[in-house]
């Protein structure tokens, strides 16, 4: 089955406690990407990957790293996670953002940061 | 900054009503214009999606509606039935970017 696979789905943790959201999809997609989602500011992108090595900033980058080694994996990593950072959190992947291109999105992890 | 200008941003809509909603883009390279629809506790999915050169896209019982002069696009939904209750994203795609608008969450009431 296609899937893009998140984990976990809940994460309570504290202020300062390095953490990683893995993502993993099984579809060869070149794109990948993380969203967070807030109540009344829509899906905002935090970090995209065109390919393998190949990552770039998105609308909200700070506080949050990403790597991607290989090609189905695209995990993100907040070093020292604040409060601010509670949130919905989305994995996307996709051949590309072209015409015609359909982004598949993960379960989601909803992260508390007390 | 390019942005997709989504509204209204929460929708009450009657069993078996229409429901209409609504996005506007500012970014003339912009080539594809998908909606997604999100379930709680799951992410969004791809529901349906226009491309420019056309002014409708019917698929069942949704449609959108695509008006490049003014470059608003539009999402209806006729015969709304409480399970399609969920939020509905627009989006823009050009120029290696997937631009998000903020997201209607629609009810329907039985």
């Amino acid at each position: 089955e296609a899937q893009v696979t998140q984990n976990p789905r809940y994460l309570i943790t504290v202020t300062g406690k390095k953490l990683t959201v893995t993502c993993s999809q099984n579809m060869n997609h070149e794109y990948m990407s993380w969203y967070r989602q807030d109540p009344g500011l829509g899906l905002r992108q935090i970090y995209y990957s065109m390919n393998v090595e190949v990552t770039d900033k998105g609308d909200v980058p700070e506080g949050y790293k990403v790597s991607r080694k290989e090609k189905r994996n695209f995990p993100l990593i907040l070093e020292s996670p604040s409060p601010n950072q509670t949130s919905l959190y989305f994995c996307a992947s996709s051949f590309g953002t072209g015409r015609d291109t359909e982004a598949f999105f993960g379960q989601g992890t909803r992260l508390t940061v007390v | 900054q390019q942005q997709v200008k989504q509204s209204p941003q929460s929708l009450i809509v009657q069993k078996g009503g229409i429901s209409i909603i609504n996005c506007a883009y500012e970014n003339t390279a912009f080539d594809y214009f998908p909606w997604y629809q999100q379930f709680p506790g799951k992410g969004p999915a791809l529901l349906i999606a226009i491309r420019p050169d056309v002014s409708e896209k019917k698929e069942g019982r949704f449609t959108i509606s695509f008006n490049k002069s003014a470059k608003q696009f539009s999402l209806h939904i006729m015969d709304s039935q409480p399970g399609d209750s969920a939020t509905y994203f627009c989006a823009a795609s050009g120029n290696y970017q997937l631009i998000w608008g903020a997201g209607t969450k629609l009810i329907i009431k039985p």
